[in-house]
């Protein structure tokens, strides 16, 4: 149980386009879902948290104009990349946080998406 | 969530039992001290986790110092599939004050690599 489904695996776009990468809950309903992205041999980094019906808080740094974060359902959240640029390219890792569960209950991770902007 | 400290890598071979060290002198009484690991293009599974006692499951094993302020995750015998960054993470089980996030902060890990 407790799997988090994320896609698609992998995308390849040209910069300045935008890219959609949904993040599911399959088997349960998250509460909140976290967006991490991770550059090639470094650590996790935390770019938001959204709670379901409400705005995603965005990390320092992060722009939430070019983060776009939808958390429409218990289920489902998306983060669109807006206007892509090379410097965006990156694997992007969402996580949930099963509703009802304690703070020490562990997080469900997705398999991540590999973003390659051209 | 307090700071913890690994070392960068390690080495194990193959069948052979592994121990991951990890500090965490800061560690504060309603502190948990989680596991995580990420293997090679995937995003991070959960290992164990605890508070004071010696936890098993059956993916590894976590002994934590008498004073918490260290704790050893433990994998009996090594397989290939076991080669990932693992991570150490503090987590206070009363959550963030005035917050209602859940989140995990992410340090560098260890990374293990097994030898056939």
């Amino acid at each position: 149980g407790a799997v988090v489904s994320q896609h698609p695996s992998w995308v390849i776009c040209k910069s300045g386009t935008s890219v959609k990468i949904e993040c599911r809950s399959l088997d349960f309903q998250a509460t909140t879902m976290f967006w991490y992205r991770q550059f090639p041999k470094q650590s996790l980094m935390l770019m938001a948290t959204s709670n379901e019906g409400s705005k995603a808080t965005y990390e320092q740094g992060v722009e939430k104009d070019k983060f776009l974060i939808n958390h429409a359902s218990l289920t489902l959240s998306t983060l669109t990349v807006t206007s892509a640029h090379p410097e965006d390219s990156s694997f992007y890792i969402c996580s949930a946080a099963r509703q009802g569960s304690s703070y020490n209950s562990p997080l469900h991770f997705g398999n991540g998406t590999r973003l390659t902007v051209t | 969530d307090a700071k913890t400290t690994q070392p960068n890598s390690m080495e194990s071979n193959e069948e052979e039992p592994v121990h991951l060290p990890c500090n965490h002198s800061t560690i504060s009484g309603t502190d948990y001290i989680h596991w995580y690991r990420q293997l090679p293009s995937q995003g991070p599974e959960y290992v164990i986790h605890g508070l004071t006692s010696n936890v098993n499951n059956r993916m590894a094993s976590l002994a934590i110092a008498e004073d918490r302020k260290s704790s050893t995750l433990i994998l009996h015998r090594a397989t290939l599939r076991d080669a990932a960054v693992y991570y150490c993470i503090l987590r206070d089980v009363r959550g963030p004050v005035g917050a209602g996030s859940y989140q995990l902060t992410f340090g560098k890990g260890t990374k293990l690599s097994v030898i056939p």
